[in-house]
């Protein structure tokens, strides 16, 4: 059963850094792309950035472009994010999932253009001073 | 302001029929690109509900069903229960590849 189970959150204030983790079981971890959305409190979601399998192609929304960072360890079956320089309105719950895996009953494959499944269950990043 | 417009909330009674629309434009769902459904009840992570316009995992109830025409798509949820109570959010891609989130709409069940 494919999991993802986040980490690393935290009060911080603003103009600090934190680093996220998301550690993958239960999948061939480095075949496919990877996604960090973010919720505000009482809000809707927010895509933040996602990279591919290989590392070699990343995107970010305009939000975060240059101050936070995507990575990925393939080797430890683990999603990174990096965030620097940051305001209050990056608070927010930050899920990390899986994009675009699709699964038949006999194998797996990598969807482009892929939906978000599955999810983690969050970790929550508060920036106040 | 979500590139994709939902409507705020829905609400239908038990047994109903509803639907939730996600506009958007020829840059995004216009432009050919999937859309997919998420269902986040109150507390949780949100759930993939149908993927590549039309399709459900497995395990989501046929009482869902998803729909694209043009720049627009939507989510039908026929005979209404009380657990279905929740937050849906509909996301596609635009031209530059970036991923694209509704604003999300809240559906109540009377």
């Amino acid at each position: 059963q494919m999991q993802l189970v986040e980490s690393g959150g935290g009060l911080v204030k603003p103009g600090g850094s934190l680093r996220l983790s998301c550690a993958a079981s239960g999948f061939t971890f480095s075949d496919y792309y990877l996604g960090w959305i973010r919720q505000a409190p009482g809000e809707g979601l927010e895509w933040v950035s996602y990279i591919s399998g290989s590392g070699s192609a990343i995107y970010y929304a305009d939000s975060v472009k240059g101050r936070f960072t995507i990575s990925r360890d393939n080797a430890k079956n683990s999603l990174y994010l990096q965030m620097n320089s940051l305001r209050a309105e990056d608070t927010a719950v930050y899920y990390c999932a899986g994009q675009g895996i699709h699964c038949t009953s006999t194998s797996c494959y990598q969807a482009s253009m892929g939906w978000f499944d599955p999810w983690g269950q969050g970790t929550l990043v508060t920036v106040s001073s | 302001q979500s590139v994709l417009t939902q409507p705020p909330s829905v609400s239908g009674a038990p047994g109903q029929r509803v639907t939730i629309s996600c506009t958007g434009s020829s840059s995004n769902i216009g432009a050919g690109y999937d859309v997919h459904w998420y269902q986040q009840l109150p507390g949780a992570a949100p759930k993939l509900l149908i993927y590549g316009n039309i399709n459900r995992p497995s395990g989501v109830p046929d009482r869902f069903s998803g729909s694209k025409s043009g720049t627009s798509a939507s989510l039908a949820i026929t005979g209404l229960q009380a657990e279905d109570e929740a937050d849906y959010y509909c996301q596609s891609y635009d031209s530059s590849l970036s991923v694209v989130f509704g604003g999300g709409t809240k559906l109540t069940v009377l």
